[in-house]
């Protein structure tokens, strides 16, 4: 299994572009999740999916916007990037919703916004 | 907001000794979880604790778990250069818990 996988690894974005960061999982995991990891404040929840049709918002959900049409996949894309999504962003899934079940997290996608 | 906070936010210890963070909450749990981050990868999961139990243990590490001063402990023992690493705390929020909240972290470094 490859687990969680994100691509890209790296990406560079003028103001305003917009873009996709890709996530897949290959363990059957009905939840998944999308993360922004910021220097000193750990990491904050953008968006979640407990099932392929299904999505809902977290903690940071502006400027973001998800889609989960199969299982497998979790894109996130950034409608118009600004500096201020400068950051690191991880996928994460997991079995079933609503438990305390371990989470797998993906290597993460380092993103700069100029 | 973040619901969990750990403490000490840096830590330096000489291989061999042992490590211990703190990680405080807010609000009510059914359980609680710590993760470990390897520098420029992603968080990996350590252990698992739930509201109703108040100590677990796996391998070198153990957890406690304090609900009514809302309060978590992970010790490492016999610490190794290898453990060197961020460790954030984790509590699961929300409708059906599906918000799950993370902490600032621990940066430990381990000296060999």
């Amino acid at each position: 299994n490859a687990g969680v996988t994100q691509t890209p690894k790296f990406q560079v974005l003028k103001t305003g572009q917009s873009m996709t960061l890709q996530c897949a999982q290959d363990m059957n995991h009905e939840y998944m999740s999308w993360y922004r990891q910021d220097p000193g404040m750990g990491l904050r929840l953008i968006h979640y999916s407990v099932g392929a049709g299904i999505t809902d918002q977290g903690e940071v959900p502006n400027g973001y916007n998800v889609s989960r049409s199969t299982t497998e996949d979790f894109p996130l894309r950034l409608l118009s990037a600004a500096p201020s999504q400068t950051s690191v962003y991880f996928c994460a899934s997991r079995t079933r919703q609503g438990t305390g079940n371990e989470q797998f997290f993906g290597p993460g996608t380092r993103l700069t916004v100029l | 907001s973040q619901q969990g906070e750990e403490d000490p936010q840096a830590l330096s210890i000489q291989e061999g000794e042992n490590a211990t963070m703190n990680c405080s909450y807010k609000t009510s749990i059914n359980n609680l979880q710590w993760y470990r981050q390897n520098s420029g990868r992603g968080l990996v999961h350590l252990i698992l604790i739930r509201s109703n139990e108040r100590e677990k243990h796996s391998g070198r590490l153990r957890v406690t778990l304090d609900t009514s001063k809302k309060s978590s402990s992970l010790l490492i023992t016999a610490s190794r250069a290898a453990d060197t690493a961020s460790y954030f705390c984790a509590t699961p929020m929300g409708y059906n818990n599906n918000d799950m909240r993370f902490g600032a972290g621990t940066r430990l470094t381990v000296k060999p």
